[in-house]
């Protein structure tokens, strides 16, 4: 499973466009990066998922360059209830069973 | 649907009593996870279930844990006998089989938070 790095906290301000960027320079060519969220006192929850380019749902966008080696999470307009940690995860969609946790980025919005 | 049922919620006991977990996944998942999640050392994985069989428990610490699933909506963790170490936060999570391109996001309950005196 490839190895990922975050930056172990970030504050922003409500309102603010926050990005946050993993490393992952050991991905595969069956990786796909995921971000899952979690607030205080709760389970992980699904964020997003891409391969590569741009992918942008309801909630976040993903970017991921050509070498696929980092990716960063934007979220727009960040409100104080974004609040939490922010996972990055790399691994094969089929042995995607495999979750691996890291240390994530903990967000601190602030009014 | 109620997501991933967790319980207790909370549990409190004391060095060497025996401690069950339980879990009931999201209706029609054919997978089940159950983590553990600590200060010291993040969210890991201790095993998961396909269709109610054990797959990898290569992340269960040691014999005092054992986690079964007799049917594909009731799943248990125990720990005997349990040690202050032990205290963390125990997640359960579901998700249905993988299909083609399509990636299924794992659902997580709300946690079980298991102190040991």
């Amino acid at each position: 499973l490839a190895k990922t790095t975050q930056p172990i906290s970030m504050d922003s301000y409500e309102g603010q466009e926050v990005n946050i960027t993993c490393s992952h320079n050991n991905i595969a060519t069956n990786d796909y990066i995921t971000w899952y969220q979690q607030f205080p006192s709760q389970g992980p929850r699904f964020i997003i998922q891409g391969y590569k380019t741009k992918v942008t749902n309801e909630v976040a966008s993903l970017f991921i360059p050509a070498d696929r080696k980092s990716s960063t999470l934007s979220l727009p307009r960040v409100s104080l209830s974004d609040t939490a940690v922010y996972y990055c995860l790399v691994g094969d969609m089929e042995a995607g069973n495999m979750l691996t946790f890291g240390g994530g980025t903990r967000l601190m919005v602030k009014p | 649907d109620a997501g991933v049922i967790q319980s207790p919620r909370h549990e409190v006991t004391e060095m060497g009593q025996e401690v069950t977990l339980r879990c009931k996944p999201i209706s029609g998942h054919d997978y089940l996870f159950w983590y553990r999640q600590t200060m010291m050392r993040g969210l890991e994985l201790l095993i998961y279930f396909n269709n109610n069989v054990p797959i990898d428990d290569s992340g269960m610490p040691e014999d005092r844990f054992s986690a079964k699933m007799p049917n594909a909506s009731f799943s248990t963790l125990k720990i005997q006998p349990s040690e202050p170490r032990d205290s963390a936060v125990y997640f359960c999570a579901s998700r249905t089989g993988t299909s083609g391109n399509t990636y299924n996001e794992q659902f997580f309950g709300p946690g079980t938070r298991l102190t040991v005196l």
